[in-house]
């Protein structure tokens, strides 16, 4: 009931495209759902985070769709570009003062 | 904005030897850290909870006697790993933040035991 299902596990998307991410859970106790980007060798970044009472939340190139009933939300990049290539990770935790559970992690290509 | 450091960024060792790892948050005062480990291509673990003037909590399966945790001060925590072998080699990482826990990663501890 803990994890967190994310796909696809790689993602190739051409220059311009839509990237699209998503992520499943179970524990309805979460409250609290972060994307985060990491490059290779460095730590992860918070990228963008939304709260079960919206369904929406958009910042710049970045939007993450959520569907409460359907214990599901995404991350879709807009006009994707080759500095996006990156893992992503969808993340949940239930308190903003509770661990955090980590989706397995996408690999994003962008390319020319 | 809001900043966690980590030193050292890489270190090799030999095996049977101790590395500590330091976690700072730079410009906040951080009473809660997480430290996570990382292997290639896999997402993150969650190995323990640092809390300040505290013991730290322990997930599931990680030994405390080897990974020693210390949050001495608001904005240092520390991990150290003791008598490291191979498998000890991973990425190590640690969290804090200000409105939730989960805000500011480091930048990451590539430890190498040979």
């Amino acid at each position: 009931q803990q994890q967190v299902k994310q796909s696809p596990q790689s993602l190739i998307v051409q220059k311009g495209g839509i990237s699209i991410i998503n992520c499943a859970y179970e524990n309805t106790a979460f409250d609290y759902f972060p994307w985060y980007q990491q490059f290779p060798g460095k730590g992860p970044a918070l990228l963008i985070a939304i709260r079960p009472d919206v369904s929406e939340k958009k910042e710049g190139r970045f939007t993450i769709s959520f569907n409460k009933s359907a214990k599901q939300f995404s991350l879709h990049i807009m006009d994707s570009q080759p500095g996006d290539s990156a893992t992503y990770f969808c993340a949940a935790t239930a308190g903003t003062a509770s661990k955090l559970t980590f989706g397995t992690g996408t690999r994003l290509q962008v390319t020319l | 904005g809001a900043v966690v450091s980590q030193h050292p960024s890489w270190v090799i060792c030999k095996s049977g030897t101790s590395v500590k790892i330091e976690c700072r948050s730079l410009d906040f005062q951080a009473t809660t850290m997480f430290w996570y480990r990382q292997f290639p291509k896999q997402s993150l673990m969650l190995m323990a909870t640092s809390n300040e003037g505290s013991k730290a909590t322990y997930e599931q399966g990680v030994e405390k006697d080897k990974f020693l945790i210390n949050h001495a001060s608001l904005t240092l925590s520390t991990l150290t790993v003791t008598s490291a072998h191979p498998e000890d080699s991973s990425f190590y990482i640690c969290s804090a933040g200000i409105v939730t826990w989960a805000e500011y990663f480091g930048p990451g501890t590539r430890l190498t035991v040979l």
